[in-house]
């Protein structure tokens, strides 16, 4: 079975443009998580969802991050416009329950 | 404010030694405790976990042990191999959320 799937792996743009990145999570998971991981600040909760409904979205940084869940298999997280301390490793990672999280191989941004 | 403190941002361990990696945290609302390993350009995936109402949980060459009274836990590895040098992160977990600690890397020397 096919674990968390995120893409892009690698993403450069330059400040003020969209970025887009999105996630399929495990296929029976209830539970969506976004991560940020910088070298300053560690793994970081952004937001997550259970059966597709954001919980808690305390952890986005601003109003220029936006995460949505159409469908059980989808999320995305947009940053719109971005900015270069938005640089960092953004990973995806679901579970049954939020405890044993399966993550992604992440989204690595870099905005110049 | 971090819940959550590794506070050896790198150890190295001779093949075949033992590898101790320590936490402490600060909320008592955690109810269990979990240990995640990362290799480089790949997520961290799931190692051990243990239960606030334990003090130890052991998988093979793995074992966290807990002291509640100090908000201390540790992850021992024994005997520890090169393949085992990554980064190890510390994560409690409380009110449907983790909280990870900043990591610690592992170099295990062949």
């Amino acid at each position: 079975d096919a674990g968390v799937i995120q893409s892009p792996r690698h993403e450069v743009t330059e400040m003020g443009q969209e970025v887009t990145l999105r996630c399929k999570p495990i296929s029976g998971h209830d539970y969506l998580f976004w991560y940020r991981q910088t070298m300053m600040r560690g793994l970081e909760l952004l937001i997550y969802f259970n059966n597709n409904v954001p919980i808690d979205d305390s952890g986005m940084p601003e109003d220029r991050f936006s995460a949505k869940m159409p469908n059980a298999s989808f999320s995305t997280l947009k940053i719109q416009p971005s900015e270069p301390r938005d640089s960092a490793v953004y990973f995806c990672a679901s579970s049954f329950y939020p405890g044993e999280l399966f993550f992604g191989e992440g989204s690595r941004l870099t905005v110049l | 404010d971090q819940q959550v403190k590794q506070n050896s941002p790198s150890l190295s361990v001779q093949e075949g030694r033992i590898s101790i990696l320590n936490c402490d945290y600060t909320n008592s609302m955690f109810d269990y405790f979990l240990w995640y390993k990362k290799y480089p350009a790949e997520g961290p995936t799931f190692l051990i976990s243990i239960s606030s109402i334990k003090d130890k949980n052991e998988d093979g060459r793995f074992t966290v042990f807990l002291n509640k009274s100090a908000k201390h836990l540790s992850l021992h590895i024994v005997p520890s191999q090169p393949g085992d040098s990554a980064v190890y992160f510390c994560t409690g977990a409380g009110s449907y959320q983790l909280t990870f600690g900043k990591g610690t890397k592992l170099s295990v020397i062949p």
